[in-house]
């Protein structure tokens, strides 16, 4: 399978703990994207990359929230101090940067804060 | 701040009828995308319309952009069951409306 994955798949933390999620984009695409969207509501962008560098970060994500990508591959995104409010599922997205930058998405992860 | 606006948000329609969802958006945008999402799943790409006038088709689906009113259009023809889902327009890759639910009944 050559799309996009992400891993996990389900986080449950409590309150107060620090989780990471991973994405993995496809291959030959420059361009990932992070995204979170709740119940019955569209994907609010968060950040996004093209190769390594982190060109676009949403003014609504808080300091708690950091996004990586070292080596311009797979990425990274970690929450700190998680709260109840940052309960969601977290789509990851690639894309090439010329052309239609049409995206592509991962399965998500659904995190729930307790 | 880009805002996008889909209505309506929820749409119950009878298999075989025609309906209509429209997307607005508030600032100029080269590009605009439409995405079908089933319930659980992540999200699935269904047209990319690049310039002012684009009409794209797909099985009972056509979308279509006009720039200069900054409104896309999704129009569903002789709808089916399998149709039922969440359709999302967005624009400037990035930002998405909230969503239009349909469900399409026997």
């Amino acid at each position: 399978d050559t799309g996009v994955s992400q891993d996990p798949r389900h986080k449950i933390t409590k309150r107060g703990q620090n989780v990471t999620f991973r994405c993995d984009p496809i291959s030959e695409h420059n361009r990932l994207y992070w995204y979170r969207q709740t119940l019955g509501q569209g994907p609010e962008f968060l950040t996004y990359f093209q190769n390594e560098a982190q060109l676009e970060k949403s003014r609504l994500l808080s300091d708690r929230f950091s996004a990586e990508r070292p080596k311009g591959s797979f990425s990274t995104l970690e929450i700190q101090r998680t709260e109840q409010g940052d309960s969601a599922m977290y789509l990851c997205a690639s894309s090439l940067s010329q052309g239609p930058r049409e995206q592509y998405f991962g399965p998500g992860t659904r995190l729930t804060v307790t | 701040e880009l805002k996008v606006e889909q209505n309506p948000l929820f749409l119950s329609m009878q298999e075989g009828k025609n309906y209509t969802i429209y997307c607005n958006y508030s600032t100029t945008s080269d590009r605009l995308y439409w995405y079908r999402q089933d319930p659980g799943k992540s999200l699935e790409s269904l047209f990319v319309l690049l310039s002012n006038g684009a009409v794209k088709q797909e099985g009972r689906l056509m979308a279509s952009l006009d720039t200069k009113a900054r409104l896309s259009t999704l129009h569903i023809t002789a709808a089916v069951h399998d149709l039922s889902a969440t359709y999302f327009c967005a624009v400037s890759d990035m930002r998405f409306g909230a969503g239009t639910r349909l469900t399409v009944k026997p």
